[in-house]
């Protein structure tokens, strides 16, 4: 089962740039890369899905490089309210699905 | 609308004792699981069912039984409470069993259960 690393916690400025980067260097062939942003007394909620090169919504884009060791979550011009915490997951199929949740990088944007 | 809702939101109830929690999702989905999160922040799978039959049961204590009644609800009866039960437990579904594209979950807003 893939397994997630990532930073535990990034500060961050309103109206900056935040790239959060994961790893998951045993990532099988089969599997999606799935971001998921956390605010606090709250459930996980879906940021952006891929599986290779790059992916873009209104929210994020993913950057994920050939080798798929690694994805990046990019955050374009974060507010105060992209305070929480992001949870980058790898989908398995193995056995039955397993969602393998890492322990999330805490976003924290200050004013 | 609430796509995926659990009752109570709260629980505080004294060690030895059994509860349930309850979860429904109305988006039509196949799959349904069940999450802990402890104090630390991490969330990890305890369970998950497709269509009314587990497919995932992780190394969970067999004190903590789910039951599915319909693929809608999925419902953690969980025995002889312990301390270290105190978590939020957060129930999601999707509509794909795993390793699909489409298996985004969708998350119910927790149970904070506390054990005393």
């Amino acid at each position: 089962l893939a397994k997630t690393t990532q930073p535990i916690s990034m500060d961050s400025y309103e109206g900056q740039e935040v790239n959060i980067t994961c790893s998951h260097n045993n990532i099988a062939t089969n599997d999606y890369i799935t971001w998921y942003q956390q605010f606090p007394s709250q459930g996980p909620r879906f940021i952006i899905q891929g599986y290779k090169t790059k992916v873009t919504n209104e929210v994020a884009s993913l950057f994920i490089p050939a080798d798929r060791k690694s994805s990046t979550l990019s955050l374009p011009r974060v507010s105060l309210s992209d305070t929480a915490v992001y949870y980058c997951l790898v989908a398995s199929n193995t056995g039955g699905f397993k969602t393998i949740f890492g322990a999330g990088t805490r976003l924290f944007v200050k004013a | 609308d609430t796509a995926v809702s659990q009752t109570p939101k709260y629980l505080v109830t004294q060690m030895g004792n059994d509860k349930s929690i309850k979860c429904e999702q109305n988006l039509g989905h196949d799959t349904m699981y069940w999450y802990k999160q402890d104090s630390k922040k991490f969330l990890k799978i305890m369970f998950s069912y497709n269509n009314k039959e587990l497919i995932i049961n992780e190394t969970v204590p067999n004190r903590f039984s789910p039951k599915s009644p319909d693929k809608a609800h999925l419902n953690l009866h969980i025995n002889s409470l312990e301390l270290g039960d105190s978590a939020v437990y957060f129930c999601a579904s999707s509509q794909d069993q795993g390793g699909r594209r489409r298996d985004t979950q969708y998350f119910g807003p927790g149970t904070r259960l506390t054990v005393l």
